[in-house]
């Protein structure tokens, strides 16, 4: 168990439709970070936060936003869901400094039907 | 646009026999390599951070080297069993903290 909680760990829903990830970092951790993996690509960094604070973004669509919240834990929000955002999403969490090994969740594995 | 590759894509070894693949990635503004493993089912797990060339780490049959000049680090399994299955990923990074992954390669071990 890595310590990163991901919530929900499956969700289906139906194109144009918005849904929530819910990612609760490990204890002590200050930066969250989100990833999306699609069938044959590898992971693909979207987001970083670093207690409360956009640090990174990466292949982030605009239809998709995220924040941190005081007490750390951060939402990723997609919206207008097409068929292509179906994927697993992964949240990992580090202490932001010195070797920042991350530490994966479970992931939330999203359908768009 | 960063760019990491592992080699092979996937790979399957007769139990007991030991194995190595290969992750490469740019030689220019090097901060940290990492190797994770990454079950089915599961969340990618952390096994090594290197950061200086010629690094050597070990964890237990796992080891990797890492070669910042010339870009590559290999991963090496010694004595192959049934739980090494897993896909071995890379991830690159540059001074910030972002980690740019390779895809992975998929061992399957044979019994």
């Amino acid at each position: 168990d890595s310590g990163v909680t991901q919530t929900p760990k499956h969700l289906i829903t139906a194109t144009g439709q918005r849904v929530t990830l819910r990612c609760s970092p490990r204890s002590g951790d200050l930066s969250v970070y989100w990833y999306q993996q699609s069938l044959d690509q590898g992971l693909q960094f979207l987001i970083q936060y670093y207690n409360g604070e956009e640090r990174a973004k990466g292949n982030i669509l605009e239809r998709f936003s995220a924040q941190q919240f005081p007490d750390l834990h951060s939402e990723l929000n997609l919206s207008s869901l097409e068929l292509g955002d179906s994927a697993l999403y992964f949240c990992a969490s580090s202490t932001g400094v010195a070797k920042n090994i991350q530490y994966f969740g479970a992931g939330t594995r999203l359908s768009v039907l | 646009i960063l760019n990491v590759e592992q080699s092979p894509q996937s790979l399957h070894v007769q139990e007991g026999d030991s194995t190595n693949f290969t992750c490469s990635f740019p030689s220019s503004n090097f901060y940290a390599l990492h190797w994770y493993r990454w079950e089915t089912a599961k969340s990618p797990e952390a096994l090594f951070v290197m950061t200086l060339n010629g690094d050597e780490k070990k964890k237990g049959r796992i080891s990797a080297t890492l070669n910042t000049k010339e870009g590559y680090s290999y991963l090496y399994i010694k004595g192959s069993q049934p739980e090494d299955s897993a896909t071995y990923l890379c991830a690159f990074r540059v001074g910030n903290e972002k980690l740019t992954f390779g895809t992975g390669t998929r061992l399957t071990i044979i019994p």
